[in-house]
């Protein structure tokens, strides 16, 4: 069983400040690294993706990535009530039967205007 | 515009009853998905196919079926046999790569069971 681990929160932040958003994963095959955003009712929309370790900008997002320590972290800046979702890490193994994605349960963050 | 469509939105079925949810993609990705989520919880994965005619089964692939006849296209059946079918399933395509590239997803079917 591959394991994808997120608290599931809930994350509370004030409108403006930064939210962090944890993820570790069992498997060291695991190549990729996404984080999905999933608003209630919807289906998961991709933020970031990573693969390689460090840090990885874009926009208000930063994705963090350590292999070492098999954790992959989300970084929002400048938080806004519209970031109000639930948050799925996602890792990409691949296998001799193809690519599969396992997800973590998800982190809910609530950005509080 | 390129997409992947998943069809109907909502759904309701008799308990026993089979039911078919469709799932088409112009994408041009080799490889399809089909995921369930229940409330609170996280993606779990039914079946995969890398290849036309070729699907694997995921981690509770029991109860369900699929078939990939054509690469747009990838309907999964939840059979009677699913013990506790109602939930939101997600169907998603990649590319057939080296596993760099994340998943699309459909809008996904919402399926109600009583």
């Amino acid at each position: 069983q591959k394991e994808v681990e997120q608290n599931s929160g809930p994350l509370s932040v004030p409108e403006g400040a930064i939210a962090s958003l944890n993820c570790t994963y069992s498997d060291r095959g695991s190549q990729s690294f996404f984080w999905y955003r999933q608003y209630s009712g919807k289906s998961p929309e991709l933020i970031m993706f990573i693969y390689s370790n460090g840090d990885k900008e874009d926009g208000r997002f930063t994705a963090q990535l350590n292999k070492a320590s098999q954790y992959v972290s989300l970084l929002i800046r400048d938080s806004q009530p519209s970031d109000s979702a639930t948050y799925l890490c996602a890792v990409n193994i691949l296998s001799n039967t193809g690519n599969q994605f396992y997800f973590g349960t998800g982190t809910s963050l609530t950005v509080i205007p | 515009d390129g997409g992947i469509t998943q069809s109907p939105k909502y759904l309701f079925r008799k308990e026993g009853q089979n039911v078919t949810l469709s799932c088409e993609q112009n994408l041009n990705h080799d490889a399809m998905y089909w995921y369930r989520q229940d409330p609170g919880q996280g993606l779990r994965l039914i079946y995969y196919s890398q290849i036309v005619n070729d699907f694997q089964k995921g981690d509770i692939a029991e109860g369900y079926s699929v078939s990939r006849e054509k690469k747009e296209s990838f309907p999964l059946t939840v059979t009677s046999a699913q013990k506790n079918p109602t939930a939101f399933y997600l169907c998603a395509s990649t590319p057939s790569d080296d596993g760099g590239s994340p998943l699309h997803f459909g809008n996904g079917t919402r399926l109600t069971v009583t």
